[in-house]
């Protein structure tokens, strides 16, 4: 069973429009999670990181978190080509050092 | 950034065959870990470690083993190489003081099973 969902599997969007992502997890034991980017024939990079209620802003990234519905979500402001990448949702429980990734959503920004 | 190198980058073999993957960290990480990259399936956890010697099963552990030697050491057997383990392997390492730590992934292995 999929420990966190992600939607949508895809989603194309123009250059200097907003991408927004959407990730949730299943597991009620979930406290704290990530955003990894992974351009084409690269490795995922962390993009961000976010363990509290609230909203977290980073240039032209933010991502929220309610914690309650264990809900993330990823906008990315002013999307440019370099943005096309496959972004990985991973959670982890306090303690215990696995992490659940999402199968991801790939992001096209069309110039 | 944390340094994470995998060998080889790819490697094709035979159905029945015997293969090592291998990875190094050079950032005196405690944690690392074995990953699979499926189209459809996202990155599942194949092995994981918190020190040498020590191996933990992750969640797609059939048909894998994996050995951590050193602090900065960790491989992954596949003593029957089936079609089924065609993949994309990342290895990563965190340093785990505490949940809240970001994984370093290598650049991965392309794997192939005829």
């Amino acid at each position: 069973q999929q420990k966190v969902q992600q939607s949508p599997e895809s989603l194309i969007v123009p250059e200097g429009g907003m991408a927004s992502l959407n990730c949730t997890s299943s597991d009620r034991n979930v406290d704290y999670f990530w955003w990894y980017r992974q351009h084409s024939g690269k490795s995922p990079k962390m993009l961000m990181s976010i363990f509290s209620n609230g909203e977290k802003e980073e240039g032209r990234f933010t991502v929220h978190l309610n914690k309650a519905s264990l809900h993330t979500s990823l906008h990315i402001r002013d999307s440019q080509p370099s943005d096309s990448a496959l972004y990985l949702c991973a959670a982890s429980n306090t303690g215990y050092q696995n992490f659940y990734f999402g199968k991801g959503t790939s992001l096209t920004v069309i110039p | 950034e944390a340094a994470v190198t995998q060998s080889p980058r790819n490697k094709v073999t035979v159905t029945g065959g015997n293969v090592t993957l291998s990875c190094r960290q050079t950032n005196s990480h405690n944690y690392m870990y074995w990953y699979r990259q499926d189209t459809g399936h996202g990155l599942r956890l194949i092995h994981y470690s918190y020190g040498a010697g020590n191996l933990q099963i992750g969640d797609v552990p059939d048909g894998y083993k994996a050995t951590r030697t050193t602090q900065e050491d960790f491989f992954l057997l596949l003593e029957l190489a089936s079609p089924s383990q065609t993949s994309l392997y990342f290895c990563a390492s965190s340093d785990g003081a505490g949940s809240a730590e970001t994984l370093y992934f290598g650049s991965g292995t392309r794997l192939t099973v005829l």
